[in-house]
């Protein structure tokens, strides 16, 4: 079956840790993105890549990184730089850019800064 | 960027009762726009999408919404809410950058 599968479901980091979250899609679609969700605020978007090789800051993008080697993975790494990492991060992608329609996501993975 | 705004944080309904979400979006062209559903312990789901076109569209589930361009909205309604509706909604602006609301978060009466 097709879809978006993210790695780690849950992860614990002592503060000062770098981590790597994984996002994995066989949709064949274009783009990817990532966003982070807190109670309250929404979907904020950290960064997004519509084509391999290419990707740009959204909302929030302070202390995180990303890459885009592969047309199926999109890794989001929390780096040590992120004042307040402890959330939910959900993983999403779409056909061309988002023009063509939705976001299909994956089931998240939730951080914890102890 | 563009960006939406839900002005309703969280809505109770009695089953059975109409349902009206808002979504006011800013956006410098034609908006794609969207609306999802966030059960607990869920992932998001679409319910609808507008486009282009007709400016009243049917979603799953029931839910409707429409495009007001003048009014820079793109409320969701549903005629008569049951209590597998309560859930978490979501409005989406487009293309390409895709921003969310805050959320607006209903809850059903029996």
């Amino acid at each position: 079956d097709g879809g978006i599968t993210q790695s780690p479901k849950y992860l614990f980091r002592k503060e000062g840790q770098n981590v790597t979250l994984s996002c994995e899609q066989n949709l064949n679609h274009d783009a990817m993105y990532w966003y982070r969700q807190d109670p309250g605020q929404g979907l904020r978007l950290i960064y997004y890549s519509q084509i391999v090789n290419d990707f740009q800051k959204g909302d929030i993008a302070e202390g995180y990184s990303v890459s885009r080697e592969k047309k199926e993975s999109f890794p989001l790494t929390v780096t040590s730089a992120q004042k307040n990492p402890t959330a939910f991060y959900l993983c999403a992608s779409s056909r061309s850019g988002g023009a063509a329609g939705e976001l299909f996501f994956g089931e998240g993975s939730r951080l914890t800064v102890l | 960027a563009q960006s939406v705004t839900q002005p309703d944080i969280h809505i109770t309904v009695s089953e059975g009762a109409s349902l009206e979400l808002r979504c006011n979006y800013s956006y410098g062209a034609t908006p794609y726009l969207f609306w999802y559903v966030q059960s607990p312990g869920q992932g998001l789901q679409l319910l609808l999408k507008y486009f282009s076109g007709d400016t009243l569209v049917q979603g799953i589930k029931g839910f409707e919404a429409e495009f007001k361009r003048s009014q820079s909205s793109f409320n969701l309604r549903k005629p008569s809410v049951h209590w597998s509706d309560a859930a978490e909604y979501f409005c989406a602006v487009g293309p390409n950058d895709m921003r969310f609301g805050a959320g607006t978060r209903l809850t059903v009466k029996p």
